[in-house]
């Protein structure tokens, strides 16, 4: 079946590193992958779109590659804050009705 | 005011009982979508709409009816509650005319309902 893994339900990083997430997928040929923020007891947050035919995307400090060989997205938060602690969703999608969530990982930013 | 909104916010019920989730939008966007979260799971497609008379089952469709009363407005009906309905729902949003792509599907989100069911 399709599927749709995040690496690490949790992630603690120190501030002033660069926070790096996987997101891995099996048995399916996505068109595109998503990245959203969700915050405790709110929707989650669009941050970026990136199609099997760019290799990387960039917005601000943050990063996001797509590796159609791995099967694998990289999301990179660069020069991390505290404010950036968050769950962070990946959700593949190979047309607009069928897009898959990854159940996430929650990033924590240590002072 | 939000552009996504959800109502209730949070609502405890009892075992088969029939309980409606609202949603509403102000984005002016086409396509709505019901998902369901749960702890150390994605979100889950209940069903999704692309107009108003464009509705389809998502990958957990049973044990639950939506109808999409207007483009701004699609509910989520569960004709009679269980236990292993308790969840958080998100309603969404997407713009099949957007800047992103017709394809690309950037969804927007509402702040969700806490559902309990006893």
């Amino acid at each position: 079946s399709q599927k749709i893994e995040q690496n690490s339900e949790a992630l603690n990083i120190q501030e002033g590193k660069t926070a790096t997430l996987t997101c891995n997928y099996t048995n399916y040929s996505p068109a595109y992958l998503q990245w959203y923020r969700q915050d405790p007891g709110r929707g989650p947050v669009f941050l970026l779109l990136i199609r099997e035919n760019e290799k990387e995307k960039r917005k601000e400090r943050l990063k996001v590659t797509f590796d159609t060989t791995l099967k694998q997205s990289l999301f990179h938060i660069t020069a991390s804050q505290p404010a950036d602690s968050a769950t962070y969703l990946c959700a593949w999608g190979s047309s607009a009705s069928k897009i898959i969530f990854g159940s996430g990982t929650r990033l924590s930013i240590r002072p | 005011d939000a552009d996504v909104t959800q109502t209730p916010r949070n609502r405890i019920t009892k075992t088969g009982k029939r309980i409606m989730l609202e949603c509403s939008q102000t984005k002016g966007h086409d396509r709505m979508y019901w998902y369901r979260q749960d702890p150390g799971l994605g979100l889950q497609l209940i069903y999704y709409s692309f107009d108003v008379k464009d509705i389809n089952k998502g990958e957990i469709s049973d044990g639950y009816s939506v109808s999409r009363q207007a483009q701004a407005k699609f509910s989520l009906s569960l004709e009679s509650a269980i236990p292993n309905q308790t969840a958080l729902y998100f309603c969404a949003t997407s713009d099949s005319k957007g800047t992103s792509g017709s394809s690309y599907n950037e969804q927007f989100f509402g702040p969700g309902t806490r559902l309990t069911v006893l």
